[in-house]
């Protein structure tokens, strides 16, 4: 059964860090390309941030773009997003969600996410 | 970047069909065919309903169905039942590893 547990979550202030974890287990880690994607109150989802199955590639919505870092640890199972400089419209449930091997162009399972409030 | 548009909410009777638009550019829902469409209850995760605009995973019925012409994607939904009260996103790739959601559409089963 696949698994997307994350967690790192909490209250942070405006202009602090978090970084955010997510436990992959049920499936090939390695050859599933894997996102992050938010759910913002009031708006809706929104596309964070993408890591192919090797880390060749990666991308970012302009919103983030030089705040968050994604990465992964294919001995741990297990994906990230760095979070610098944190904006109050950062605020959000964050999920990780994987992409399909060989077909990275949508996503087909999702975790459960992981609350961020930033607020001072 | 800027979000797909969604209708913010649609509604129908039980066994009727209802049909959420997605509209975005030449860059995003015309230039591939990477559209997906997804349900969320509230308080649960996601779910895909449809993928590369018409695909539908094992275990979704056939009443979700979807389609493409040019920058607008569509959902249709036949035979609504009580459990299809939802929002439900349309996302779409959109160049160079980015991807990109609609705003929601807030379907409730009358």
């Amino acid at each position: 059964e696949v698994q997307l547990v994350e967690s790192g979550g909490g209250l942070e202030q405006p202009g602090r860090s978090l970084r955010l974890s997510c436990a992959a287990s049920g499936f090939t880690f390695d050859d599933s390309a894997m996102h992050w994607v938010r759910l913002v109150p009031g708006r809706g989802l929104e596309w964070v941030s993408y890591i192919s199955w090797n880390s060749g590639n990666i991308g970012y919505a302009d919103s983030v773009k030089g705040r968050f870092t994604i990465s992964r640890d294919s001995a741990k199972n297990s994906l990230y997003l760095q979070m610098n400089s944190l904006r109050v419209e950062d605020t959000a449930l964050y999920y990780c969600a994987k992409g399909v091997r060989g077909n990275p162009y949508y996503f087909d399972y999702w975790g459960q996410g992981t609350l961020v409030t930033v607020s001072s | 970047q800027s979000a797909l548009t969604q209708p913010r909410s649609v509604s129908g009777s039980p066994g009727q069909s209802v049909t959420i638009s997605c509209t975005g550019t030449s860059s995003d829902v015309g230039g591939y065919n990477f559209v997906s469409w997804y349900q969320q209850h509230p308080g649960k995760a996601p779910k895909v309903m449809i993928y590369d605009v018409y695909k539908r995973p094992s275990g979704v019925p056939d009443r979700f169905s979807g389609s493409k012409s040019g920058n607008t994607a569509s959902l249709t939904i036949s035979g609504l039942q009580a459990e299809d009260d939802a929002d439900y996103y349309c996302c779409s790739y959109a160049g160079r590893y980015t991807w990109v959601f609609g705003g929601g559409t807030k379907l409730t089963v009358l």
